[in-house]
């Protein structure tokens, strides 16, 4: 199946700094990427939908100027965490799809999250 | 409002049995259903996918159904094993929507002893 990439897997920051993960699409394209987040021992929450080309679209609650993505090419999408908080803490998870919208999802490896 | 609830948190079974997660959803009107393992710490990995106009698919060892009736999916791990372990997660795509954005179900941990 296809592979999609996140880097880093793993990340420690400081309170008030900020962080960025990136989401690759290895052997596709993907116009079309899902960031998600999942807290311990809950599911994965929608946080928004990224475009390639033009602005994400953010689920209701998910502060766009928080969580600044961006989407410049068609195999990769970035999730900027800007003046990150503890409470930001969290599995951050991308997911693409190399078909149509009702095929199955690709997801990330997932990137551990944690504000000190 | 709508939900999507996975009836258990946890659920353990013996070595060789069947094991059955179920997946409710309300207000919704899915175009397809999914279902996806994620291991710890890890992300999900699809598993199987059924749409609004089928009933039942079937992979391997696994078997889904669909009942729009119920607003109902059942997801089945024939023979399961030890390796079988792990969180599994269902996931609907709205009709209304084309995007394909999903909405995840909690998740039922799956435990089997051998």
């Amino acid at each position: 199946g296809a592979v999609v990439s996140q880097h880093p897997s793993r990340v420690i920051c400081k309170s008030g700094t900020s962080v960025k993960i990136e989401c690759r699409s290895l052997d596709f394209q993907a116009t079309t990427m899902f960031w998600y987040r999942q807290f311990p021992k809950q599911s994965l929450m929608l946080m928004a939908t990224s475009n390639e080309g033009s602005k994400a679209t953010y689920e209701q609650g998910v502060e766009k100027d928080k969580f600044l993505i961006n989407h410049a090419s068609l195999t990769l999408s970035t999730l900027t965490v800007t003046s990150a908080h503890p409470e930001d803490s969290s599995f951050y998870i991308c997911s693409a799809r190399d078909q149509g919208w009702d095929t199955e999802a690709f997801f990330g490896q997932g990137t551990r999250l944690t504000v000190v | 409002s709508q939900k999507i609830e996975q009836n258990s948190e946890a659920l353990n079974i013996q070595e060789g049995k069947t094991a059955t997660l179920t997946c409710n959803y309300t207000n919704y009107s899915p175009a397809y259903l999914q279902w996806y393992r994620q291991d710890p710490g890890r992300g999900p990995v699809f598993l199987l996918l059924i749409r609004e106009n089928e009933k039942e698919k079937r992979k391997e060892r696994l078997k889904v159904t669909f009942d729009t009736t119920l607003k109902q999916s059942l997801f089945h791990i024939t023979a399961s094993q030890p390796a079988d372990s792990a969180t599994y997660l269902c996931a609907l795509a709205s009709a209304s929507s084309n995007t394909g954005k999903l909405i995840f179900g909690q998740g039922t941990t799956l435990q089997v002893k051998p």
